[in-house]
C-alpha cells in the first residue's frame, strides 16, 4: 500500500535532549512537508522540502533541523533549542507542483 | 501573506442533516487552490474536497459540497445526509498556485459533532 508512515507514535524528550521524528512515504512524492499543530490551532510549517539534498525553513523553522538525504525519507530533529515543544507534529508529501498534500499520521512529542 | 478564518469553533448536526462550516481567506493573488481537510479523533488529516480559484464550478465529492464565493473570498463547506464518521475537526486551507511546492495555510479548525 502506498503511503506516509511517522514514528513513534508517542515520543518523550527529557531537557536538553534532542530527538528525532521518523517520516517515510513510498507514494514517489518529489516534496515533503514538517507541520506542527497545537491544541486549538492549524498547523503551521515546520520545513519543506522540493527535492533531495535541498530544503527550506517554514513559518516556525527556530529549533528545529531536518535532512533529505533519500527522496522517501524527511526526518525531523526537535533540538533542545525548542523551548516549548509539546505539540503534534504531521508529515505530509506531494508530488513536485503538485497542489494536494497528503498527510502521514502523526507523532504526539512530550517533555518529562 | 495570505489567512484562513473559520469563525465557527464547534458545529453540531443531527444524523442524517445537512450542516455548512464556514471558511473565509484573504490573499491578493488571483489564483489559488483551496482544500478542506478532515481530522478524525485518530488525529490523520484526510483530503475532503479541493477547489481551483479559476474553476468557476463547485467542487463536489459524494455527500461534500463547497460554495466557492470567490469575491467574497468565501470557501464553505456543505455536509449532506451526516453520518456518525463525519465528526471530526474540519480544517479550511488556502495553497498559492505558484509553481514549485507552498506551503498550506490553515485556518484554526471546526470541531463537528454528529448526534444520533
Amino acid at each position: 500500500d502506498g503511503g506516509i508512515t511517522q514514528s513513534p507514535k508517542y515520543l518523550f524528550r527529557k531537557e536538553g535532549q534532542n530527538v528525532t521524528l521518523s517520516c517515510e512515504q513510498n507514494l514517489n512524492h518529489d516534496a515533503m512537508y514538517w507541520y506542527r499543530q497545537d491544541p486549538g490551532q492549524g498547523l503551521r510549517l515546520i520545513y519543506y522540502s522540493q527535492i533531495v539534498n535541498d530544503f527550506q525553513k517554514g513559518d516556525i523553522a527556530e529549533g528545529y533541523s531536518v535532512s533529505r538525504e533519500k527522496k522517501e525519507s524527511f526526518p525531523l530533529t526537535v533540538t533542545s533549542a525548542q523551548k516549548n515543544p509539546t505539540a503534534f507534529y504531521l508529515c505530509a508529501s506531494s508530488s513536485y507542483g503538485g497542489e494536494t498534500q497528503y498527510f502521514g499520521p502523526g507523532t504526539r512529542l512530550l517533555v518529562l | 501573506a495570505q489567512t484562513v478564518t473559520q469563525s465557527q469553533p464547534e458545529m453540531s448536526v443531527q444524523e442524517a442533516e445537512t450542516v455548512t462550516l464556514s471558511c473565509t481567506y484573504d490573499t491578493s493573488e488571483s489564483d489559488y487552490y483551496l482544500f478542506w481537510y478532515k481530522q478524525p479523533p485518530s488525529r490523520q488529516m484526510i483530503l475532503v474536497i479541493r477547489q481551483e480559484a479559476y474553476k468557476q464550478q463547485n467542487a463536489t465529492e459524494n455527500r461534500f459540497s463547497v460554495n466557492f464565493q470567490k469575491a467574497a473570498k468565501s470557501f464553505s463547506l456543505k455536509i449532506s445526509d451526516s453520518q456518525l464518521g463525519d465528526a471530526a475537526m474540519y480544517f479550511c486551507a488556502y495553497r498559492s498556485w505558484r509553481g514549485g511546492s507552498e506551503k498550506l495555510v490553515f485556518g484554526k479548525g471546526t470541531k463537528l459533532t454528529v448526534n444520533p
